[in-house]
């Protein structure tokens, strides 16, 4: 079946730092990835989405470049606010959507002053 | 835009007890989900439903019920509680590729 790994569960930095957050995937499918951000005590919200093979997106000073090749989809951010203190999970999709999302473990991101 | 409405908001039940949780959407999306998380264990599948009247299993639908009368609302059912169970269950919904919309949860404790 279908896999997605996050290889760090915290991440601490400070303020102001470029953050990268890991994410491989395993599928027979052609692939959709997604990141989902969720702050403390909220829903997990949509952060970028992509299918495309070697395009970057980007969102809110995030961005995320699909590479299938290397099954990765590695988040990142050049410089991290105190704001994006939260849970990031990464998301695999196949072709037929309608079945759900197979989530990583997820990756706590603790941003210090 | 909408919303998704997830009730009720905390959940307390005895072992044993078969528990309800309600999910509404106002976004006419076709496709609704129930996940549950765990801490450090992500977001698992329990059911989905394609449409009204159409439920599927997902990975962890063992030990739960659901239940899809209208579109705009999934309810979810928890058969038997399992003693110090703690969870906390989100509902979704999505339309096209992939792209969920959370509700804020229900957090479940089994006392």
């Amino acid at each position: 079946g279908d896999s997605v790994t996050q290889t760090e569960g915290l991440v601490t930095l400070t303020k102001g730092l470029p953050v990268m957050l890991n994410c491989t995937y395993q599928t027979t499918y052609s692939p959709f990835l997604f990141w989902y951000v969720q702050h403390l005590n909220e829903a997990p919200k949509l952060l970028l989405k992509s299918s495309t093979d070697n395009k970057r997106t980007e969102h809110q000073g995030f961005y995320a470049t699909l590479h299938k090749s290397s099954s990765s989809f590695h988040l990142q951010k050049s410089s991290v606010q105190l704001s994006d203190s939260a849970l990031y999970f990464c998301a695999l999709s196949e072709d037929n959507y309608a079945q759900g999302l197979t989530f990583g473990l997820g990756t706590r991101v603790s941003v210090f002053p | 835009g909408g919303i998704i409405t997830q009730t009720p908001k905390f959940l307390i039940g005895q072992e044993g007890q078969k528990l309800t949780l309600k999910c509404q959407q106002n976004f006419n999306h076709d496709t609704m989900y129930w996940y549950r998380q765990d801490s450090g264990k992500g977001l698992r599948l329990i059911y989905y439903s394609i449409t009204e009247n159409d439920l599927q299993k997902g990975d962890l639908s063992e030990g739960y019920d659901a239940s899809r009368e209208k579109k705009s609302s999934f309810s979810l059912t928890v058969t038997s509680a399992q003693k110090n169970e703690m969870a906390v269950f989100l509902c979704a919904s999505s339309i096209d590729w992939g792209e969920q919309y959370f509700g804020p949860g229900t957090r479940l404790t089994v006392l």
